[in-house]
């Protein structure tokens, strides 16, 4: 099983509608929980940040979390066409009492959004 | 301006060539990661290091090498027996481990 899961897409969301992008993970110890968002040929940035269960909106932002079904989306509300890239989600691991790996951030491969004007 | 800046942002290697990638932060993060991305794929840790003269490897050291002499630098030397090093590399720092971290603006790595 992979630790962190995404649908690649491309998900394409017509201007003004709210895109959901969604990710799973593996590990039930993971406790921190991110949203990246990068464009064609840049870094990542970080766009969003979670860390207990419920939603946290920031801006057109929002992040939810459910940690007993070990999943994490990101909505994104009236979508604009600067919108368009790949979103990353990412996961630190419960480190070696929950069986995990090195530490650091764990990826999923992401999900690319397109969001048609 | 505060940020994380590697160095160069193109990179060619011969067959057998060692090469260094360069990554400097004036964050003043303790954290600093260096991770790979391959073509349609997410990033792969390939080592860490959480304070100076430390750092553990990731889950793709094996061809990689790092030294962390200062909190602020953590080069990573991709060696010849890496057998598929053409890639885009990221360096990263968070202000202590496992934290949000910040990326540099990468460095494409091409064998040539």
């Amino acid at each position: 099983q992979k630790e962190v899961e995404q649908n690649s897409g491309p998900l394409s969301v017509p201007e003004g509608a709210i895109a959901s992008l969604n990710c799973t993970y593996s590990d039930r110890g993971s406790q921190s929980f991110f949203w990246y968002r990068q464009y064609s040929g840049k870094s990542p940035e970080l766009i969003m940040s979670i860390y207990s269960n419920g939603d946290k909106e920031d801006g057109r932002f929002t992040a939810q979390l459910n940690k007993a079904s070990q999943y994490v989306s990101l909505l994104i509300r009236d979508s604009q066409p600067s919108d368009s890239a790949t979103y990353l989600c990412a996961v630190i691991r419960g480190g070696m009492y929950s069986g995990g790996g090195a530490d650091g951030l764990t990826f999923g491969k992401g999900t690319h959004l397109i969001i048609q004007p | 301006d505060g940020g994380i800046t590697q160095s160069p942002k193109y990179l060619f290697r011969k067959e057998g060539q060692n090469v260094t990638l360069s990554c400097e932060q004036n964050l003043n993060h303790d954290a600093m990661y260096w991770y790979r991305q391959d073509p349609g794929q997410g990033l792969r840790l390939i080592y860490y290091s959480q304070i100076v003269n430390d750092f553990q490897k990731g889950d793709i050291a094996e061809g990689y090498s790092v030294s962390r002499e200062k909190k602020e630098s953590f080069p990573l030397t991709v060696t010849s027996a890496q057998k598929n090093p053409t890639a885009f590399y990221l360096c990263a720092s968070s202000t202590v481990l496992n934290t949000e971290a910040f990326f540099g603006q990468g460095t494409r790595l091409t064998v040539v």
